[in-house]
């Protein structure tokens, strides 16, 4: 199964400013590259599939990119709702696997 | 608006058995593939088992094959998942989770459920 590797584990980011994330695969595949923010006591909530196209309702300062082992999450100007777990997850070869999550907390 | 409400977690001893279910709502449930996936304490999310809207087709993780079922009842719109012979390995939160348009993908979870073994 594809092993998927994200960091940092924790990235501290002040309010307004970029996060960048990253998610490293064990072996290459296209673009199917999800990823998912979930914030104490939910369900992750779907933010991007395809490695770029945003879920219904994600703003626009969530971008996806990155292709064969390197994908990366950017979000821009960071609100105070951004601050959550994020997590990657491949389904282009079965089972689907996540990546371990990457917190995003206030400097 | 898609709901989806898990429950029938608890503690229970290794070795025993727990039924969960999911309560679906805002949506035709036999028209959508559905999921389980679990996050154990201090792991990353793992997928579990998955079902076709027909049910004709079951997948599961090979950590819980031969333990674990998943069925569904479209005109309940319900989901379950009988686990037997549970392991400390198998405490987690419990998330029911809906296929998105993308094949393997979770467009909608529900909160969750906490499945504690010991």
């Amino acid at each position: 199964e594809i092993v998927l590797t994200q960091s940092p584990a924790t990235l501290s980011v002040s309010p307004g400013e970029r996060a960048t994330l990253s998610c490293r695969a064990s072996q290459s595949f296209s673009r199917n590259l999800a990823w998912y923010q979930q914030k104490p006591g939910q369900g992750p909530r779907l933010l991007i599939s395809a490695t770029s196209t945003r879920a219904t309702g994600i703003p626009a300062r969530f971008s996806g990119s990155g292709s064969g082992t390197e994908f990366t999450l950017t979000i821009n100007s960071l609100q105070s709702e951004d601050f959550a777990l994020y997590y990657c997850q491949q389904y282009d070869d079965w089972p689907p696997t996540f990546g371990q999550g990457t917190k995003v907390e206030i400097k | 608006e898609v709901q989806l409400v898990e429950s029938g977690g608890g503690l229970v001893q290794p070795g025993g058995s727990l039924r969960l279910s999911c309560a679906t709502s805002g949506f035709t449930l036999s028209s959508k593939s559905m999921n389980w996936v679990r996050l154990a304490p201090g792991k990353g999310l793992e997928w579990v088992a998955y079902i076709s809207r027909d049910s004709s087709t079951t997948f599961y993780a090979d950590s819980v094959k031969g333990r674990f079922t998943i069925s569904r009842d479209n005109a309940k719109n319900s989901l379950h998942l009988q686990m037997n012979s549970l392991r400390d390995e198998d405490t987690a939160v419990y998330y029911c989770a809906r296929e998105g348009i993308a094949v393997s993908t979770f467009d909608s979870w529900g909160q969750g459920t906490l499945v504690t073994v010991s």
